[in-house]
């Protein structure tokens, strides 16, 4: 069955902190990997993804992801963070031939303190 | 501006009444989707359209129900046979696999 983990329900880390969000996925076929972000009470909004090319993503607002296929893994990095990081963070993946039909995690709160 | 736009922002329901939440794009994207997100928990699916007057169950599809009628359009209509329905809703389009999706800013729906 397709699915996805993300192991913590929250991250805390200082500012100015590199901070790691982790994310695991099963899929069979080539997956293609998403990050979005939720501030309180808003939509979700993208912030990178991974369809295929280079293992490290970059994307909005700083933060970046590393794909890893022996790893099935697609881990969110920031490498300093910022107070206003905080916020609920989802993963989510579709492969291909999945109609478009997103899978997603069940999130993870990220709390960076002063 | 291209987007996907969800009315009303609050909305609030009497016990045995049926409600609908709006959910507008302009961004031609064939497939859209609506989730259920309760406080702290993630995304639970309800229904999803791949194209207009066609539409499927999620996984928790009963006492909701949906139609598509226009590509823009794909309202949520939440019957009094849902029993909690307390929740924050989540509109989403999409243009296909490589794309992800693009996110309304939802409708908090309370019952009173």
């Amino acid at each position: 069955a397709q699915s996805v983990a993300q192991p913590e329900d929250q991250v805390n880390v200082a500012e100015g902190n590199p901070l790691t969000v982790k994310c695991t996925y099963s899929v069979s076929g080539n997956p293609y990997l998403f990050w979005y972000v939720q501030y309180p009470n808003r939509g979700l909004q993208f912030l990178l993804k991974y369809i295929t090319g280079d293992n490290l993503v970059k994307g909005s607002y700083g933060f970046e992801a590393e794909f890893n296929k022996s790893q099935t893994s697609f881990h969110l990095k920031k490498p300093s963070a910022l107070v206003s990081d905080s916020a609920l963070y989802f993963c989510a993946v579709v492969f291909s031939g999945g109609y478009n039909k997103l899978i997603f995690g069940a999130g993870t709160r990220l709390a960076v303190h002063p | 501006d291209g987007g996907i736009t969800q009315s009303p922002k609050y909305l609030f329901r009497k016990e045995g009444q049926n409600v609908t939440l709006s959910c507008e794009q302009n961004l031609n994207h064939d497939a859209m989707y609506w989730y259920r997100q309760d406080p702290g928990q993630g995304l639970r699916l309800i229904y999803y359209s791949q194209i207009v007057n066609d539409f499927q169950k999620g996984d928790i599809a009963e006492g909701y129900s949906v139609s598509r009628e226009k590509k823009e359009s794909f309202p949520l209509t939440v019957t009094s046979a849902q029993k909690n329905p307390t929740a924050f809703y989540l509109c989403a389009s999409g243009a296909g696999t490589n794309y992800g999706y693009t996110f309304g800013s939802g409708t908090r729906l309370t019952v009173v």
